[in-house]
Formats: structure tokens, C-alpha cells, sequence
């Protein structure tokens, strides 16, 4: 069964850092998410993807946050200065269009900013 | 904040049926009912949709009143691995410009 993948699974790196997510999502899907769960918390929408473009984002995606689909495959996400309360488990998720509107999510990227 | 309330925690007995309420009565017609559930720290998964109509699949089924405010998923026979947070979430079925929100969800204790 087609699944979203995520790598790496646990990234640690020292506050004021660059770090990329990435993501792969199923292969015929269009619409692409990034969510955050700080540990004991609620899953956050961050930031969702479509025909190349961002299609809504949350306060917390500001200008430190990116996201891109470099290759027609891979779905990043960019944080240019990692922060000390940027440590959170992010998860990608994917919807087929036309389908029923269900999102498959990716097992998660545990970050650790230091 | 998420278009949807659900009790904060529940418990239920192995073999036994759990039934999953959640209030949603801002919920608009062209919107349907989602749920997913999440096991410890893993992704999300989904479970089960519905417009208005109850739907029933191989890991559960899913009752929705017919104001459609509210909505009820159903674990037929809960196993442990059953153990998780259930989200019940309501948006457009994909697309369009909205923020799909998880709120605090239901802690599901399946136990033996």
C-alpha cells in the first residue's frame, strides 16, 4: 500500500541552524501539508502546498519557514534559523484530489534543537 | 480553533465496543466529517468520513445525526492497540482554502 515518507526520522542540530525536512508523498497526490506537534501538544497546521504554490499557512509558518517541490517528488521543509522552541515532531501529509478528501500522513521527523 | 468538541478522555474494556461522540454544530452542508486517531507520537491516521450518511469500514463505522451536529465513530471491538487519540475533524472533502485543525481529541484506554 502507497505510504508518505519522511527523512530523516530524528534530527538534531544546534539553535540558529538550517535544517530541511523531507518528505515524499504519495505519488498521484496533488495537495501536499506540513504540521508540527510539540511534545504534548496539538498537531499544528503549518503550511499547505498545491500546483507549485502555497495555498494557506498559519501564523506560525513566518518568514523562517519554507517549503518547496524541488524535483516533482520530494516535498521540503526549511527552517532558516532553528530555534529552541522549533523542537517538535513535524509531520507531512498528502490528499488526492478528486478522492474522498482523506489525508495520509507521514510517520514524522522528530527535530531537537540544542 | 478546531469546529469541533470531544470529550477529553475514555476508557474502554477489551472486546467491547467504543463508541466515540463528537459535537460538531457549526458544521456547514458542503462539509464532511473526518476522523483520524493517533498512536503515541506516529502520524495521524485516518479512520473513516461521512457527509451525512452512516459509513462503515474495516477498522470502524461512523453514525452522524441527522441535523448533522453530531456524530459518533465506533470501534466495533476494541483491541489494545486500539489505545490512542481520536481526532474528529470537520472540513471540505480536499483543496480549497481552509486550515485543516486538530483539536485536543479523545483519549481512547482500551483496557484488558
Amino acid at each position: 500500500e502507497p505510504e508518505v515518507t519522511q527523512t530523516p526520522s530524528h534530527q538534531v542540530t544546534q539553535m540558529g541552524q538550517e535544517v530541511i525536512l523531507r518528505c515524499v508523498p504519495i505519488s498521484n497526490h496533488l495537495y501536499f501539508y506540513w504540521y508540527r506537534q510539540i511534545l504534548g501538544q496539538k498537531v499544528e497546521f503549518l503550511v499547505s502546498f498545491y500546483n507549485n504554490e502555497i495555498s494557506e499557512k498559519s501564523e506560525i509558518f513566518d518568514d523562517q519557514f519554507s517549503v518547496e517541490r524541488p524535483d516533482g517528488s520530494n516535498f521540503t521543509l526549511k527552517i532558516r534559523s532553528t530555534k529552541l522552541e522549533d523542537s517538535a515532531m513535524y509531520f507531512c501529509a498528502s490528499i488526492l484530489l478528486g478522492g474522498a478528501g482523506e489525508q495520509f500522513f507521514g510517520p514524522g521527523t522528530r527535530l531537537t534543537v540544542l | 480553533d478546531a469546529k469541533t468538541t470531544q470529550p477529553p478522555s475514555m476508557d474502554c474494556a477489551e472486546g467491547r465496543a467504543a463508541n466515540l461522540p463528537c459535537n460538531h454544530s457549526t458544521i456547514s452542508g458542503n462539509e464532511y466529517v473526518y476522523w483520524y486517531r493517533q498512536i503515541h507520537s506516529q502520524g495521524p491516521q485516518y479512520i473513516i468520513h461521512g457527509l451525512k450518511n452512516n459509513e462503515t469500514n474495516e477498522m470502524a463505522s461512523l453514525i452522524i445525526t441527522e441535523d448533522r451536529k453530531s456524530s459518533t465513530l465506533i470501534l466495533p471491538h476494541a483491541t489494545l492497540r486500539d489505545t490512542a487519540v481520536y481526532y474528529c475533524i470537520v472540513r471540505l472533502p480536499s483543496g480549497g482554502s481552509y486550515i485543516p485543525t486538530f483539536g485536543r481529541g479523545t483519549s481512547l484506554i482500551v483496557h484488558p
